[in-house]
């Protein structure tokens, strides 16, 4: 079946760095693409997310690039902060209903003071 | 706004025994919720799909006679785990969409199921 592939499966960066994390995916009919922040023994967040009609998408220290015709879209992360750790999966679609979604494997993102 | 709750958060029980989960949107009316199961370190996976008023779709591999699905009203799916075994414990997690054409899922805080 159609998925969604993310890399890294780890991160780490130090206070201040950026952090990127990149998926792919294989639903040409996908047009949502959210991304999750999840903490241990939580459920995940909803922290950003972009639609196939729009390239770029920014909420302050985030920001979410889609390249609809290479079929990935980033995670991009500026001045991270130590509560930033956490595991961020993406997802797509499926199809262009907008409702159920494919996740990706996760991103364990460790940010080091 | 945008918020889904889950009860209970934590649940132990004895192989053999059922157990109910709830999920519950606070704020708005989700006519469409979704049910995943995530292991340990690894990603969510789509148990269901669940719509008020109707019957729940499963997604392959899924048991629909042991998963029991129910939505009965816009604000309030319940996921029932019947005769339930060690391999049955999990992290289980909701979903709630939100209405109109934003299409965004909001998740629930999620319940730990474990089966003695």
């Amino acid at each position: 079946g159609e998925n969604v592939e993310q890399h890294p499966s780890t991160l780490s960066v130090q206070e201040g760095d950026s952090a990127v994390i990149k998926c792919t995916y294989s639903d040409s009919a996908s047009n949502y693409f959210p991304w999750y922040k999840q903490e241990l023994g939580k459920g995940p967040q909803l922290i950003i997310d972009i639609r196939s009609n729009v390239g770029e998408k920014k909420d302050q220290r985030i920001a979410v690039t889609l390249n609809k015709t290479a079929k990935h879209f980033s995670l991009h992360i500026t001045e991270t902060q130590p509560e930033d750790s956490a595991v961020y999966f993406c997802a797509a679609s499926i199809g262009n209903s907008g409702y159920a979604l494919n996740f990706g494997k996760g991103t364990s993102l460790l940010v080091t003071p | 706004g945008a918020v889904v709750s889950q009860h209970p958060s934590r649940v132990i029980c004895k192989s053999g025994t059922s157990v109910k989960i709830e999920c519950r949107s606070l704020d708005f009316q989700a006519t469409t919720m979704f049910w995943y199961r995530q292991f340990p370190k690894q990603s969510l996976m789509l148990m269901a799909t669940s719509n008020e008023g109707s019957k729940a779709t499963y997604e392959q591999g899924v048991e629909k006679d042991k998963f029991l699905i129910n939505h009965a009203s816009l604000t309030l799916s319940t996921l029932t785990v019947t005769s339930a075994h060690p391999e049955d414990s999990s992290f289980y997690i909701c979903s709630a969409r939100s209405p109109g054409p934003a299409d965004t899922q909001y998740f629930g805080p999620g319940t730990r199921l474990t089966v003695l």
